[in-house]
This record gives structure tokens, C-alpha cells and sequence, in this order.
């Protein structure tokens, strides 16, 4: 069975600094991961996805994640943080990989609420 | 990537009552997905709804409390059946399992 761990529930940081949320993985198979962004009020919107392709990968809005199967993390990245950044971040796993033409529902982490300070 | 709309957005109910969600895709699509989202909690899946064969449910869901439907491709429905306040949450479907609708936001009273 597949599962995440986001290592933080929350995380603070100040407009202009990095960010880093992080996220472990465990699966059985070799996975896809994603991370997904959801702000107060709206929908889900998916920043960046890892296909057994790169092991960085870049999203949307500057994100960007690297694949450390070593370490089975996943963890989320960003130089400077905008004020516009400030939601929910969620890491997923899925059971197969979507390079393989597969597809199966995905197991969501807990979340990370990302704040940031003006 | 795909256009996913829901019907209705939201939703108030009484409780006792059922609410059918539709589920609508811009492309032909094999398989559908249907998430609930607790307040102020993560996305658990519910199901996932092939065309032409019954939904698979997942472990603490059953087809009587949630029962779906897949008619075809492009559509789904998700019903909560015999809602009780514990059922408010947002309700997703998903397609290829990375594309979300919008979400239907219940509220049962």
C-alpha cells in the first residue's frame, strides 16, 4: 500500500525567503507523485507531477520538487515566497505510474498549511 | 489536460435526506474518481467509477451509503444517501487521477 507523510502541518516563512514543505513517501510500486495547491475557498490545482522521468521537477508559479528515491522524499521547493503563495499544500501519491499508461486513484497526505509573513 | 464541471457547486440538506452530485468531462475518459474532503482535513477516496462495470470502493465505503453511477464517458453521479450532519464535506471527482472538479460543497443539517 502506498502512503505519504507531510512533515509539517504548518510552515512560516517571510515574503522573499525559500520555501521548503516536505513530504515522505512509501510505496510499493515505483510511484507518481504529485503536489496539489489549494487556497481558501477553491479548488485543487496541480503544481507539479514526478513520472519516473527527471528526478526535478519543475511546476507552476517558480515550484519545484525533487525525487530522492534514496530517501523516499519528494519535498517541495521554492526560492522567494510571494504573499500569493500562502495555502494549502497537499502531497500525493499514486499507485502506478502515469508513464506506464496507468492510472489509479491517489492517496492524499494530511497537508501542509504554508504562511507567509509580510 | 481535461475541463471538469460539477453539479451543484453546494449544496444545504436536511438530514435523512439523499443529494445526487453530477460529474461532467470534457473528453471520453475510462475511469472516474470521487474524493470527499472533510472540513478542514485532506482528500480520502471514496470510489472509482469505470464505464460498464460497478464502482470499486474503498475501505470504510460502501455502494448503499454512495451509491455511483457511470453511464458513459463523459458522466457520473455520486449520491449521499440518508445524509446526517457527519456527511458535510466537499465532494470531488477526479478524472485520469489528476484532474479535479471543482468540488460540490455540502452542508447538512
Amino acid at each position: 500500500a502506498q502512503s505519504v507523510t507531510q512533515l509539517d502541518s504548518h510552515v512560516s516563512v517571510s515574503e522573499g525567503t525559500p520555501v521548503l514543505l516536505r513530504c515522505n513517501y512509501s510505496s510499493s510500486y515505483s510511484p507518481s507523485l504529485f503536489w496539489y495547491v489549494q487556497h481558501p475557498n477553491k479548488g485543487l490545482q496541480l503544481l507539479l507531477k514526478y513520472t519516473s522521468a527527471a528526478t526535478l521537477v519543475k511546476g507552476i508559479n517558480g515550484f519545484e520538487a525533487e525525487f530522492k528515491k534514496s530517501e523516499t522524499s519528494f519535498h517541495l521547493t521554492k526560492p522567494s515566497a510571494h504573499m500569493s503563495d500562502a495555502a494549502e499544500y497537499f502531497c500525493v501519491v499514486s499507485r502506478y505510474s502515469y508513464s506506464g499508461g496507468g492510472a489509479d486513484g491517489l492517496t492524499f497526505g494530511k497537508g501542509t498549511h504554508l504562511i507567509i509573513q509580510p | 489536460s481535461a475541463v471538469i464541471s460539477q453539479k451543484p457547486s453546494r449544496d444545504i440538506c436536511q438530514r435523512g435526506t439523499s443529494l445526487t452530485i453530477q460529474c461532467q468531462v470534457d473528453s471520453q475518459v475510462t475511469m472516474m474518481f470521487w474524493y470527499r474532503q472533510q472540513p478542514g482535513q485532506s482528500l480520502t477516496l471514496i470510489a472509482t467509477a469505470n464505464q460498464g462495470s460497478e464502482a470499486t470502493y474503498e475501505s470504510g465505503f460502501v455502494i448503499d451509503k454512495f451509491p455511483i453511477s457511470r453511464p458513459n464517458l463523459t458522466f457520473s453521479t455520486l449520491t449521499v444517501s440518508n445524509m446526517s450532519p457527519e456527511d458535510s464535506s466537499i465532494y470531488l471527482c477526479s478524472v485520469t487521477g489528476q484532474y479535479f472538479g471543482p468540488g460540490t460543497r455540502l452542508t447538512v443539517l
